[in-house]
């Protein structure tokens, strides 16, 4: 089993449709960071949470410690937000381990 | 500033031949690492560095050398591609501010490996 599991792998949406993409693992973390990945490949760092929420413009991320659960939400998508999603957990330093992305298309 | 480059962006070897993947940042960043993405698996960590000087294995090292002679270059060095090392390659570099981070990412170099 995969340290870092997110869901869904693949995720259609209508443009205007609130989004959630969901990060779950397995080990004890420091921190939990959200990447977005462009389609022509260049990676962003969206957030580093270690506890509670946090929002930027129309992206909110959450993380519940106890559940070992984070959430990325979209409010009122847009066919830009098209990307991969990725999770990864901090479990010491600064070593990330990486869950497999999310892909999420949004159609106009 | 560049933030994180990389070159070359894309590149063809032979079986047994050996290259380096360059990679620079020009935001003073201590903490510098490498990085393969294969389809369907995630980002999977080849080799760190946490300062000049210093540099140690990720989760998959076998093939692939390090040095880190300045804070600013991280070159990754394939010492006999194989097949088995097509993939795209990141950089990245970390910015650590109290408990905060930030990781800035180079834009990579698709390698294929005949």
């Amino acid at each position: 089993k995969n340290e870092v599991e997110q869901s869904p792998q693949n995720l259609t949406a209508q443009e205007g449709e609130f989004i959630t993409i969901n990060c779950s693992y397995s080990v004890g973390i420091s921190a939990l960071h959200w990447l977005q990945q462009h389609p022509g490949g260049g990676i962003v760092s969206l957030f580093m949470l270690s506890s509670g929420k946090k929002k930027h413009g129309r992206l909110i991320a959450t993380i519940n410690i106890q559940e070992k659960h984070s959430s990325l939400h979209i409010t009122a998508s847009h066919p830009r937000d098209s990307a991969v999603y990725i999770c990864a957990v901090a479990q010491y330093g600064n070593k990330l381990v990486f869950g497999a992305g999310t892909i999420l298309r949004v159609k106009s | 500033n560049a933030g994180v480059t990389q070159t070359p962006k894309f590149q063809v070897l032979k079986t047994g031949q050996s290259m380096t993947l360059q990679c620079a940042q020009d935001m003073n960043h201590e903490y510098m690492s490498w990085y393969r993405q294969d389809p369907g698996m995630g980002l999977r960590l080849i080799h760190y560095s946490v300062g000049a000087g210093i540099t140690d294995q990720g989760e998959v090292p076998n093939g692939y050398n390090v040095s880190r002679s300045t804070t600013e270059d991280f070159p990754l060095r394939l010492l006999s591609a194989a097949p088995s090392q097509t993939s795209v390659y990141f950089c990245a570099s970390t910015e650590t501010w109290g408990k905060r981070e930030t990781q800035y990412f180079g834009p990579g170099t698709r390698l294929l490996v005949l």
